[in-house]
């Protein structure tokens, strides 16, 4: 059983479109994350989300946002797509905020041309 | 400003050829140090947590090392399974999300 999934794995698109990116863990975990790893492989997080309550990187556009319709999904969702989004995209989940042991989906490589 | 970093980039090894990956951090109050595997095209994996200096935590073939400074993930004897991305991240201060270095990628040759 897949622990925290992702769809799409690859996303294709033209600059300027509107995108979403799904995730789901089925761990049971309160509290869940989504990263950005660019091509130097640093991975940079954007948001956590805790019992509702949203983190975010003070760095994210707020041209990103996260919808979760409940604990076990964390959604991204992108406006008006721009060259620089081109990244692969991580979703991640954990027991709770303090618990340090991340588990992390298959990630998704987005492509904006 | 917090900052992890990872040497070398890149680290090609004969199997059974024993070496170690560096981890050295500059953070206001560190909460813990956390050590992941990365395949290509998959997710990080988590394998160990450092808390404090002088902490030890050992799996299989590798070994991780804390000081006040640094870590060090030392692989004795490895193999071609060992090959991938090795990922370092901080937790620091009051703020529980991770800050990450940029990976030292394991090559082992058979």
């Amino acid at each position: 059983d897949t622990a925290v999934s992702q769809t799409p794995k690859y996303l294709v698109t033209q600059m300027g479109n509107d995108k979403s990116i799904k995730c789901e863990q089925n761990l049971g975990h309160d509290t869940m994350y989504w990263y950005k790893q660019d091509s130097k492989k640093f991975l940079k997080i954007m948001f956590s989300y805790n019992n509702k309550e949203l983190i975010i990187n003070e760095t994210v556009p707020n041209r990103f946002s996260p919808k979760s319709p409940d604990k076990a999904h964390l959604n991204l969702h992108i406006n008006s797509l721009e060259l620089g989004d081109s990244a692969v995209y991580f979703c991640a989940s954990s027991q709770d905020l303090s618990t340090v042991e991340q588990f992390f989906g298959p990630g998704t490589r987005l492509t904006v041309l | 400003e917090d900052q992890v970093t990872q040497s070398p980039e890149a680290l090609r090894l004969q199997e059974g050829e024993s070496s170690s990956l560096n981890c050295s951090y500059t953070v206001s109050g560190l909460r813990g140090l956390f050590w992941y595997r990365q395949d290509p095209g998959k997710g990080p994996e988590f394998l160990f947590t450092l808390y404090s200096a002088g902490e030890e935590k050992e799996k299989e073939r590798l070994k991780a090392t804390l000081t006040k400074k640094e870590s060090f993930l030392h692989i004795t004897a490895p193999k071609p399974e060992d090959s991938a991305t090795y990922l370092c991240a901080v937790q620091a201060g009051s703020n529980y999300q991770l800050i990450w270095g940029a990976g030292t990628k394991l090559i082992i040759k058979p």
